[in-house]
């Protein structure tokens, strides 16, 4: 089955800087790669995602880039503001099982 | 528009009791998922239901079943209940099963004692 790492597991940056979360799937039939923000004690959030027949996908500080080849995917947030500060989750799906397979999840504190 | 609701927010039980984890998915949603979310695991997958039926079960025990009623809601439950079945239960729920992405509820809160 799929298996997908997510590094870092912590991350603290300046707010306006940016932030990158990395992560690596195993199954190269995977076809679509979603990250998830949650906030403390809250549901998990859609806030992008991509599919394989797209390298890289943007949605105003976000950015989320896929490389098949490698079956790499990162998340990039840019101008960090202190309302970005959770877990986010990135996930894999196999085309045609619909079932998400997540990383364990990167802390992103932004510090004022 | 209604996002995907779960019921009850909270529940506390005692080994080898048995709990039963409710979801509602948002209007017109036919797919329902759940995942368990324990301390520091991230989000593992538990069963997947579309149009009624099981269609896929994670790496869990028999204990964990459910159902999705005709109305597309759905039920989780947990027999047997052991202390490591604590944990956020969340549920998850999606058009149908043309389409990957997913929408959370809020999730129940799991305390076995």
């Amino acid at each position: 089955g799929e298996n997908v790492e997510q590094h870092p597991s912590t991350l603290s940056v300046q707010e306006g800087d940016s932030a990158v979360i990395k992560c690596t799937y195993s199954d190269s039939a995977s076809n679509y790669f979603p990250w998830y923000k949650q906030e403390l004690g809250k549901r998990p959030q859609l806030i992008i995602d991509i599919r394989s027949n797209v390298g890289e996908k943007k949605d105003q500080r976000i950015a989320v880039t896929l490389n098949k080849t490698a079956k790499h995917f990162s998340l990039h947030i840019t101008e960090t503001q202190p309302e970005d500060s959770a877990v986010y989750f990135c996930a894999a799906s196999e085309a045609g099982s619909y079932q998400l397979t997540f990383g364990k999840g990167t802390k992103l504190s932004v510090i004022p | 528009e209604a996002g995907v609701t779960q019921s009850p927010t909270h529940l506390i039980k005692t080994r080898g009791q048995q709990v039963t984890l409710r979801c509602s998915p948002i209007s017109g949603h036919t797919s329902v998922y759940w995942y368990q979310q324990a301390l520091g695991l991230g989000l593992q997958f538990l069963l997947w239901y579309d149009e009624g039926e099981e269609r896929n079960r994670g790496n869990f025990p028999p204990r964990f079943s459910g159902r999705q009623f005709p109305n597309y809601s759905s039920e989780l439950n947990v027999n047997a209940l052991e202390l490591e079945d604590s944990a956020l239960y969340l549920c998850a729920s999606s058009w149908d099963r043309g389409t990957d992405t997913q929408y959370f509820g809020p999730g129940t809160r799991l305390t076995v004692l």
